[in-house]
């Protein structure tokens, strides 16, 4: 069965970088794109940006444009996604997703989430 | 950017139907997600492509969008259909996901 499991929860100092990452199973992890959505406590959803299958194309909000970076490792199945210059209202969980690859295809799959606390 | 609006809180009693809209400029003419969330949990697809429902999910479960208004509706609602509830499009004009703010579900 299809999955994505993530990394744990991350605690952060302001300033800092987070590398948050999601491992892909029970499906071609090449045929098809990530997303990444955010949820800060009590708040919906909001969108960060995708990835392509291979790796070589992203888009990003343009809200987290110059702070975010979407990679991808296909050898082992495994998203990654870095949000830089962390601060508090950065403090959420972040789910990755699967969908078809291209624009309006649906998130059919979603990680478990993980807790990123910015806190000094 | 386009913009997509939710009303934050729809009630229903159980085996009622409940209706939950999205608002947005011509959503007709966008193609509109659906996803239930519960809490501390991960969303899941409930409706795609305006009516179109995953297997799994419930026929009580369908979807509609026209103008300038999509809706989710659920039949005979039960206990375990409470749940936020979030639509979605693609924005090509900024080539962004967009999500609603969320409606919460509540069973009487």
């Amino acid at each position: 069965q299809v999955q994505l499991v993530q990394s744990g929860t991350e605690v952060k100092k302001p300033g800092a970088s987070v590398k948050v990452s999601c491992k892909a199973s029970g499906y071609t992890f090449t045929s098809y794109d990530i997303n990444w959505v955010r949820q800060a406590t009590g708040q919906g959803l909001e969108w960060m940006g995708w990835m392509n299958p291979d790796g070589d194309n992203t888009g990003y909000a343009q809200k987290f444009q110059g702070r975010v970076t979407m990679t991808r490792n296909s050898s082992i199945n495994t998203a990654y996604m870095e949000l830089s210059s962390l601060r508090s209202e950065d403090t959420a969980v972040y789910f990755c997703a699967r969908s078809g690859v291209g624009a309006h295809y649906s998130f059919d799959y979603w990680g478990q989430g993980t807790l990123v606390t910015v806190s000094s | 950017s386009y913009v997509l609006t939710q009303p934050p809180s729809v009630s229903v009693a159980p085996g009622k139907t409940a209706r939950m809209t999205c608002g947005g400029n011509n959503i007709g003419s966008k193609s509109v997600h659906w996803y239930q969330q519960k809490p501390g949990q991960a969303p899941v697809l409930v409706i795609y492509y305006d009516s179109d429902r995953p297997s799994g999910i419930p026929e009580r479960f369908s979807g509609s969008n026209s103008g300038n208004t999509a809706t989710l509706t659920i039949s005979r609602v039960e206990a375990g259909d409470e749940a936020a509830y979030y639509c979605q499009v693609w924005d090509s004009n900024s080539d962004h996901w967009v999500f609603g703010g969320g409606t919460k579900l509540t069973v009487l």
